[in-house]
């Protein structure tokens, strides 16, 4: 799989929106772009996939570069419950692991 | 509700015992998952299942021991094999293996051996 790049740390004001960057240069034709959160001492949540669209969801919007080598989180209006660690990961599909790696993340704090 | 329950929530052990945390499904999920996560650290795979009665070793897989005898539960054995085995152990299950079905995670188990 695929590795990817994030921020160690993020800043967002609440009630902005929180736009979380990955660099997934290495990516072949056939990986997934994930994004997972995990909130202090929980499990991680998911958030949303894509493979070479954008993508919305109820929770975030993902945009992925025509060239696939990066993307971006959107959480449209962030809230305090929105700090979190949030994961990039890049996942291929059968015949790849079935694993997720997970890196360090981006830990994104949500300002009053 | 459907979901992925962990217990317990914190347990403690000595060392040299082994400790088995439990992980059950109501998904009808066919894969399950045994991840680790240390201080600051990203997850780690202990073990992954693709269905009943088959199971496969993931990156840190020594010291851990697995069983799938139903498909709603995968409990994992962490034994005084594993060097340091104090740390935060999630459960995840998935629909089934090939197609990018997302991974849904259990609340974890933290456990703390002295």
């Amino acid at each position: 799989d695929a590795k990817t790049t994030q921020p160690p740390s993020m800043d967002c004001a609440e009630g902005r929106a929180a736009n979380l960057p990955c660099n997934h240069s290495t990516i072949s034709g056939n990986e997934y772009v994930y994004w997972y959160r995990q909130i202090h001492s929980q499990g991680p949540q998911y958030i949303i996939h894509g493979l070479k669209n954008n993508e919305t969801n109820e929770m975030a919007s993902l945009i992925i570069t025509e060239d696939r080598k990066s993307s971006t989180l959107i959480l449209p209006h962030a809230t305090l419950r929105d700090t979190a660690v949030y994961y990039c990961i890049v996942r291929a599909t059968q015949g790849g692991s079935e694993k997720l790696v997970f890196g360090k993340g981006t830990k994104l704090t949500v300002n009053p | 509700d459907g979901g992925i329950t962990q217990s317990p929530k914190y347990l403690f052990r000595k060392e040299g015992q082994n400790v088995t945390l439990s992980c059950e499904q109501n998904l009808n999920h066919d894969a399950m998952y045994w991840y680790r996560q240390d201080p600051g650290q990203g997850l780690r795979l202990i073990y992954y299942s693709q269905i009943v009665n088959d199971f496969q070793k993931g990156d840190i897989a020594e010291g851990y021991s697995v069983s799938r005898e139903k498909k709603e539960s995968f409990p994992l054995t962490v034994t005084s094999a594993q060097k340091n085995p104090t740390a935060f152990y999630l459960c995840a299950s998935s629909i089934a293996k090939g197609y990018p079905y997302e991974q849904y995670f259990g609340p974890g188990t933290r456990l703390t051996v002295t």
